[in-house]
């Protein structure tokens, strides 16, 4: 079984410029979820897509967008980037079954470590 | 907000059993504890979770106190490779549970 996957590792960007990374989610998974972790800090909820749609969003602004591919590989756009985007972004997958309240478990990608000049 | 509460950091000598404890007082009837670890420059690896009973596997042990509000982790014969930051997490189940991580436990295990 294949795990989580993202594109690229690295990546540096100017203030005002936009960027997307990508994510292939594990095999079978149907829920992709993003996180941004800043140096020192706990990696803090981004959103998360299901089943194409998002269901799910954490305390970011709009410029922070994603989507989810019918293969459930998704990507996290961000627009206007500022010096405080500088951040470790991480993709996890998991399997949500159709039981509303059943427990499940995520996959986390290695991330991408953006830098923001 | 994180609804966990942990130690900054934890020493443990290589081949002991590193004890791991949490705080989750206001933890609801349909959260479960979970446990990941995230190892330097990687994303953060599963390690176990339970709702109300004591959980093992091939990993570690999760120890839940009977009312529920607070937890071990105990990796039975640490390794210096368990060196990480080590993090409790309440969730409920469903699929909008996403992961509310805090700042974790910084776990350095000495030979």
């Amino acid at each position: 079984e294949t795990g989580v996957t993202q594109s690229p590792t690295h990546l540096i960007k100017t203030r005002g410029q936009q960027v997307t990374l990508r994510c292939s989610s594990q095999s079978g998974h149907n829920t992709v979820s993003w996180y941004q972790q800043a140096l020192g800090q706990g990696p803090q909820f981004i959103f998360q897509y299901y089943r194409e749609e998002e269901n799910g969003r954490g305390n970011f602004p709009p410029r922070f967008s994603g989507l989810q591919f019918p293969n459930y590989s998704s990507e996290l756009n961000v627009n206007a980037l500022e010096l405080d985007d500088s951040a470790l972004y991480l993709c996890a997958s998991s399997l949500v079954p159709p039981d509303p309240g059943a427990n499940y478990g995520y996959t986390f990608g290695s991330g991408t470590r953006l830098t923001v000049v | 907000d994180a609804k966990t509460t942990q130690p900054t950091s934890m020493d443990c000598a290589e081949g002991r059993a590193a004890n791991l404890p949490c705080n989750h007082s206001t933890i609801s009837g349909n959260e479960y504890v979970y446990w990941y670890r995230q190892i330097h420059s990687q994303g953060p690896q599963y390690i176990i979770h339970g709702l109300k009973n004591n959980e093992t596997n091939e990993m570690a042990s999760l120890i839940i106190t009977e009312d529920r509000k607070s937890s071990t982790l105990i990796l039975p014969h640490a390794t210096l490779r368990d060196t990480a930051v080590y993090y409790c997490i309440v969730r409920r189940g469903g699929s909008q549970g996403n992961l509310i991580f805090g700042k974790g436990t910084k776990l350095s295990v000495k030979p």
